[in-house]
């Protein structure tokens, strides 16, 4: 069974500064898609980035960038120059094919 | 476009209470599924489908089931309501597989809080 595991239940940041959310994954799958979601107070789950496991790129989007290591089965996010609106729930994710195999989550609080 | 709408947003119901929570997608996606988030669990999958007629379980499936006349509606039914399930249900869609569709991204509804006492 796929599992990924989010060992950082809390994580705090002041802003504009940087901060890392760890995220590790098991899989016997040699291809396969990573996620990171947001969720705000909102409840709403919003998609912050994708990684496709065979291109060694990092995947980057604005602010946010990963840190992807095949080999270890990890990849973290990192937030850069934080905002208070980046304060929310954060969940990584792994495909099983057809849905998503979610950790427990990293809630982020950002300090003025 | 409307998305995924998921209704109603909070429910409160009493133990033994059946009920349904709706789920309606208008992206034409083939793929849906039903998760429930509970405090430091992250969220989990209850059941899925892959298309019209065609469901299949997921991690957590007992307690709920769960059909697919048409391409737009995927209802998730519990029968008989206990305190264990008492969640925030999440509705989610994608136009093909996560993995088989190449890392196509869930479209997630806004959830429905469930309290059952």
């Amino acid at each position: 069974a796929q599992t990924v595991t989010q060992s950082q239940p809390e994580m705090s940041v002041q802003e504009a500064e940087t901060v890392t959310l760890s995220c590790t994954y098991d899989t016997s799958e040699s291809d396969y898609y990573l996620f990171w979601y947001k969720q705000p107070p909102s409840r709403q789950m919003i998609l912050v980035i994708r990684q496709e496991a065979y291109k060694q790129q990092n995947a980057t989007e604005n602010r946010f960038s990963v840190n992807f290591q095949k080999a270890a089965k990890s990849f973290s996010l990192k937030i850069s120059d934080s905002q208070l609106g980046d304060a929310a729930m954060y969940f990584c994710a792994q495909d099983s094919g057809y849905a998503l195999n979610f950790g427990k989550g990293t809630s982020l609080l950002v300090t003025p | 476009n409307a998305g995924v709408t998921q209704t109603p947003k909070f429910q409160v119901l009493k133990t033994g209470q059946s009920m349904t929570l709706q789920c309606a997608q208008d992206m034409n996606h083939e793929y849906m599924s039903w998760y429930r988030q509970d405090p430091g669990m992250g969220l989990r999958l209850i059941h899925y489908s892959v298309g019209a007629g065609i469901t299949d379980q997921g991690e957590v499936p007992n307690g709920y089931n769960v059909s697919r006349s048409t391409t737009e509606d995927f209802p998730l039914r519990l029968l008989s309501a206990a305190p264990s399930q008492t969640s925030v249900y999440f509705c989610a869609s994608s136009y093909a597989g996560v993995g088989t569709g190449g890392g196509t991204p869930l479209h997630f509804g806004n959830g429905t809080r469930l309290t059952v006492t």
